[in-house]
């Protein structure tokens, strides 16, 4: 069955640097959704992505779909404190548009 | 408006023992789901419901029992439980199914229960 793939599992960042998280489809998506969730908290829900190379920004994050709608990415500029937890990246499986979600990539920060 | 609402925050179990986890969302979404999550393995469906008195198997569902109501509540019960049903468990609603391809199918989480079972 459809299962999304996210790497890093962790990604240890200095304050002020950039970093990229991949998610990775093994079928196309008709759409792929971000999540963060802080440490003890609940998920969130960041963004929707539904074109074919799509691009969205949310200030110092930005979000890509690929071409073949199989894979995206979150890449985080200047990272901040605020910015630890873990993504994750979410797609409806084909066959009953359940979301099937990612291991998600937990970020630690060093100031 | 509350959201969606999860209770307990927190619960130890004995082995065998049973327990109803509680949810509530006041924004009359359809659609409800039950996650649990264990380290290092993402959000596995357990079970969702589209509608009032209309339930469905997600990828996890042994062990677990649901029922839906109403369109408020969505609680999900574990009759004979087992160390490994020991996790996170999220309850979420949203107002579309995920077929469709506009932000109306995102899920809204609640605060989760952290459950033990010994």
């Amino acid at each position: 069955g459809q299962q999304v793939m996210q790497i890093p599992q962790y990604q240890h960042v200095q304050e002020g640097e950039d970093f990229t998280t991949y998610c990775n489809s093994s079928t196309t998506l008709s759409n792929i959704q971000w999540y963060k969730q802080r440490p003890g908290g609940h998920p969130v829900f960041l963004i929707q992505l539904v074109k074919s190379g799509e691009v969205k920004k949310q200030k110092r994050l930005t979000f890509q779909f690929g071409e073949a709608k199989k894979n995206s990415s979150l890449h985080i500029t200047a990272t901040q404190t605020t910015d630890v937890g873990t993504y994750f990246c979410a797609g409806p499986r084909s066959n009953d548009y359940k979301l099937s979600f990612g291991a998600g990539t937990t970020v630690t920060v060093r100031a | 408006n509350a959201g969606v609402t999860q209770t307990p925050k927190f619960r130890i179990l004995k082995i065998g023992q049973s327990m109803t986890l509680q949810c509530a969302q006041d924004m009359n979404h359809n659609y409800m789901y039950w996650y649990r999550q264990d380290p290092g393995m993402g959000l596995k469906l357990i079970y969702y419901s589209v509608g009032a008195g209309i339930t469905d198997k997600g990828e996890v569902p042994n062990g677990y029992n649901v029922s839906r109501s109403t369109t408020e509540d969505f609680p999900l019960r574990l009759e004979l439980a087992a160390p490994s049903q020991t996790s996170v468990y999220f309850c979420a609603s949203s107002y579309e199914l995920h077929r469709a391809t506009s932000t109306n199918e995102k899920l809204f989480f609640g605060s989760g229960t952290q459950l033990s079972v010994l």
